[in-house]
């Protein structure tokens, strides 16, 4: 069965820098799909940024950009220039080709610090 | 972007009672929907996955008869707890598919059972 893991609980970041949030998954299947989701206070899952996984290229979303090791099934998210706003629980999510289920990992909540 | 309407966004039922959450898709027709489970605290459970027109799959572990899902038509779909007991209190959230790639998701609804 597929899982997405990832090891960070909790982390912390000063504004304006970089952090980034680590996650890895396990799967036999070669056609996926890799998601960052943000869950703000609100609770409203938010997309943050989606690779596929057949595209060796990184994916960009402004501030937000990618790692993706497709050998190591390893999927990190960077956040460039911390905002305030971009303090919530980030969720790695993972989805076969074949199929329109979405699994989570536990999800890494993230503090801004002023 | 596309808009997922979830109605309730807070509800408050007596043990024994039964409790309907509207799924909406409001710019867009969803075939599929799919309803979530959150625990405070933890990741996205997937409950089942909802189809226009036919039976909802459910996840293993999951009664079908305590929580029953109608998809009646290509924007709505219906979560209903039946006699809820307090161990139902979770947060629910729904999403919806538009096209091969994408899912939305609702803004959720948090249910406790007195």
């Amino acid at each position: 069965a597929q899982t997405v893991t990832q090891s960070q609980p909790e982390m912390s970041v000063q504004e304006a820098e970089t952090v980034t949030l680590s996650c890895t998954y396990d799967t036999s299947e070669s056609d996926y799909y890799l998601f960052w989701y943000k869950q703000p206070p609100s609770r409203q899952m938010i997309l943050v940024i989606r690779q596929e996984a057949y595209k060796q290229q990184n994916a960009t979303e402004n501030r937000f950009s990618v790692n993706f090791q497709k050998a190591a099934k390893s999927f990190s998210l960077k956040i460039s220039d911390s905002q305030l706003g971009d303090a919530a629980m980030y969720f790695c999510a993972y989805r076969e080709d074949r199929d329109d289920k979405i699994i989570f990992g536990k999800g890494t909540r993230l503090h801004i610090l002023p | 972007g596309a808009v997922v309407s979830q109605h309730p966004s807070w509800v408050i039922c007596k043990s024994g009672t039964s409790v309907k959450i509207e799924c909406r898709s409001l710019d867009f027709q969803a075939t599929t929907m799919f309803w979530y489970r959150q625990f405070p605290k933890q990741s996205l459970m997937l409950m089942a996955t909802s189809n226009e027109g036919s039976k909802a799959t459910y996840e293993q572990g999951v009664e079908k008869d305590k929580f029953l899902i109608n998809h009646a038509s290509l924007t709505l779909s219906t979560l209903t707890v039946t006699s809820a007991h307090p161990e139902d209190s979770s947060f629910y959230i729904c999403s919806a598919r538009q096209g091969p790639n994408i899912q939305y998701f609702g803004a959720g609804t948090r249910l406790s059972v007195l």
